[in-house]
């Protein structure tokens, strides 16, 4: 069974940095591309980017470009999303999913609150 | 970047009846293999999003069959077919075919 667990809740202040993870069980971990997502409060769905942890290439929206990075450790099946400076815009929740074959994770609120 | 746009925003139905969502596409969403990867998705209140149908009419496993897609090109549609209390929730589609991969901006299905 193909399932994925994020980390747990974060509570950071704004210019702090932080990395979230999604650690990914039941298949090959290389072979498929696995992405983030964000959903603020009461809002919609919006894809932030992708990678492919076999070869690690990584695409992202405009809108994310430059205010995240996606990473993988193949070596552990799990990918991360980290910010390196939080602003209090960034409080949302962040999934990640495999998109192929449906697969999400439960979710990782991240609340930043001075 | 592909942009989908979905009507209504909102949708009442009554038990029993039909759902129609739309999803349009600002460009074709048919990709260079053949395939057009259009999804749609179902996100119940407090849960994360969950396949019902991919590349346009593909029940993915364990969707009701009361569940269907249609369309091609840059017009799509989720239908359900008889509404029950447990389909509330928000409905997006989403675009595969092309990166950056996008979604719709969701429809909210509620009984009335």
């Amino acid at each position: 069974e193909v399932q994925l667990v994020q980390s747990g809740a974060e509570i950071k202040k704004p210019g702090e940095s932080l990395k979230i993870s999604c650690k990914a069980s039941g298949y090959n971990f290389t072979e498929y591309w696995i992405g983030w997502v964000r959903q603020m409060p009461g809002k919609g769905l919006e894809w932030m980017g992708i990678i492919y942890p076999g070869d690690s290439e990584s695409k992202y929206s405009p809108s994310f470009q430059g205010q995240v990075t996606i990473s993988a450790d193949k070596s552990i099946s799990t990918a991360y999303l980290q910010w390196s400076s939080l602003k209090a815009s960034d409080s949302a929740m962040y999934y990640c999913a495999r998109f192929t074959g449906g697969s999400w994770g439960q979710g990782t609120l991240v609340t930043v609150s001075s | 970047d592909i942009v989908l746009t979905q009507t209504p925003p909102s949708s009442p139905v009554t038990l029993g009846q039909p759902a129609s969502i739309s999803c349009r596409s600002s460009q074709s969403l048919v990709h260079n293999d053949g395939n057009t990867y259009l999804n749609w998705l179902q996100q119940r209140p407090g849960q994360p999003p969950r396949l019902l149908i991919y590349k346009v009419s593909k029940r993915f496993s364990g969707v009701p069959d009361r569940f269907s897609g249609s369309g091609a090109g840059t017009a799509f549609t989720l239908k359900i077919s008889r509404v029950e209390a447990e389909d509330v929730g928000v409905y997006y589609c989403m675009q595969a075919t092309q990166f950056p991969q996008t979604f719709g901006g969701g429809t909210k299905l509620e009984i009335k």
